[in-house]
């Protein structure tokens, strides 16, 4: 079936610290979501890509969708420690979601 | 975005026994699905939850095991059956606004042990 991966699969950073996560599809996405889940949370949509190449940001986080839509990251800028969680993507139709990124930030 | 809550919250179960699961609304919603993530995992599509017709179930997931329930817009059951150690997980219900290209919003989950 279709697959979208997700690395890496942790990232500890000290707080202020930057952090990316990326995100892969073998074939063409119509779009990709991205969703946050605090710990003992359950996922919160933060946002959906649809255009080849586009860049959204939403305060200190930005998310690109690659040229050919297969691929697409999320950038935490002077991360904070709101920012724990795991961040997942998702893509396809039914939505197939990433194994996520695990962030841990350090105070 | 939608309100959704889910019923029981948790749960502790013999192993051979059932659970149903509800899943409610607070308005319509064409599309309802239900998801399954182990402890630290990743989210796994069990099955959309079709108003009026039978579910669409994904790979590895049979109607046996997992039926379902979808009688209006607004709400939905997910019966875990003849359950083992194995089906422990939380289990997620989510509603989006047409098709799965749309975001979803998730109920907050019904953690599931089986002993």
């Amino acid at each position: 079936g279709q697959q979208v991966m997700q690395i890496p699969q942790y990232q500890h950073v000290q707080e202020g610290e930057d952090f990316t996560t990326y995100c892969n599809s073998s074939t063409t996405l119509s779009n990709i979501q991205w969703y946050k889940q605090r710990p003992g949370g359950h996922p919160v949509f933060l946002i959906q890509l649809v255009k080849s190449g586009e860049v959204k940001k939403q305060k200190r986080l930005t998310f690109q969708f690659g040229e050919a839509k297969k691929n697409s990251s999320l950038h935490i800028t002077a991360t904070q420690t709101t920012d724990v969680g795991t961040y997942f993507c998702a893509g396809h139709t039914p939505l197939v979601f990433g194994k996520g990124t695990r962030l841990s930030v350090i105070a | 975005s939608a309100v959704i809550s889910q019923k029981p919250s948790r749960d502790i179960c013999q192993r051979g026994t059932s659970l149903t699961i509800q899943c409610q609304v607070d308005s319509q919603v064409t599309m309802m699905f239900w998801y399954r993530q182990q402890p630290g995992q990743s989210l796994t599509l069990i099955a959309t939850a079709n108003q009026g017709s039978e579910a669409t179930y994904e790979s590895g997931f049979v109607i046996d095991k997992f039926p379902i329930s979808r009688p209006n817009l607004t709400f939905s059951t997910l019966t875990v059956s003849n359950m083992s150690p194995e089906d422990s997980s939380i289990y997620l219900c989510s509603v989006g606004r047409a098709s799965g290209a749309n975001e979803q919003f998730f109920g907050p989950g019904t953690r599931l042990t089986v002993l």
